[in-house]
């Protein structure tokens, strides 16, 4: 069954700091990963997706990368402002016979930056 | 962008109730659409696949007469909660794909439902 683990659970950083936020999953068999952004109380806000054909995705300060062989996928935010504080998460599509199953998710990263 | 409305965003409601949450892509059809549940500091765990004009598939231990799913139209799946006790109470959340674009589409989520039973 596939496992989805983030690292840090919890991370606060001085504002403009760069940041890596690791994520990690247990079979490579996945059709994508996706990383999304909740704020408290809310939903979710997709990020970035990489297929698991790529290697990394890339969206203004964002950036993504996957290595399937190994399991691992970083999220990279550059000079991070207090309008990034929020809950990131790490989700794979898992790779089966019908292509229509949901995701698994990790349980994220807290991020705080301080002003 | 593709947006997905769900709605109620809040209930609160005693013991007993039935409650229904509503998930509709607003400007894409979705032949499948997912009900996830998020209890607090837990991450979000994949409930059922909805699926249009056919029966919902639900995930190992979810029970199917206790989450009543409907996805009547490419746009519109419906969650109901029978008789919901308050172990219920949860952030429920919708996503749906673009069935219209191939099978490696990113989910589009709603803003979730947070039930709270009495």
């Amino acid at each position: 069954k596939q496992e989805v683990t983030q690292i840090p659970a919890a991370l606060s950083v001085p504002e403009g700091e760069n940041l890596v936020l690791n994520c990690s999953f247990t079979d490579s068999a996945i059709y994508n990963l996706q990383w999304f952004r909740q704020d408290p109380g809310k939903g979710l806000t997709s990020l970035l997706l990489i297929q698991s054909s790529q290697r990394e995705q890339t969206s203004g300060r964002l950036n993504a990368s996957l290595d399937k062989s190994s399991g691992r996928s970083t999220l990279y935010i550059a000079a991070s402002q207090p309008g990034d504080s929020a809950t990131y998460l790490c989700a794979v599509r898992p790779r089966s016979g019908g292509g229509a199953d949901g995701l698994t998710f990790g349980k994220g990263t807290h991020l705080i930056i301080q002003p | 962008g593709a947006v997905v409305s769900q709605h109620p965003s809040w209930v609160i409601c005693k013991s007993g109730t039935s409650v229904k949450i509503e998930c509709r892509s607003l400007d894409f059809q979705a032949t499948t659409m997912f009900w996830y549940r998020q209890f607090p500091k837990q991450s979000l765990m994949l409930m059922a696949t909805s699926n249009e004009g056919s029966k919902a598939t639900y995930e190992q231990g979810v029970e199917k007469d206790k989450f009543l799913i409907n996805h009547a139209s490419l746009t519109l799946s419906t969650l109901t909660v029978t008789s919901a006790h308050p172990e219920d109470s949860s952030f429920y959340i919708c996503s749906a794909r673009d069935s219209g674009r191939g099978v490696n589409q990113p989910q589009h989520f709603g803003d979730g439902t947070r039930l709270s039973i009495l």
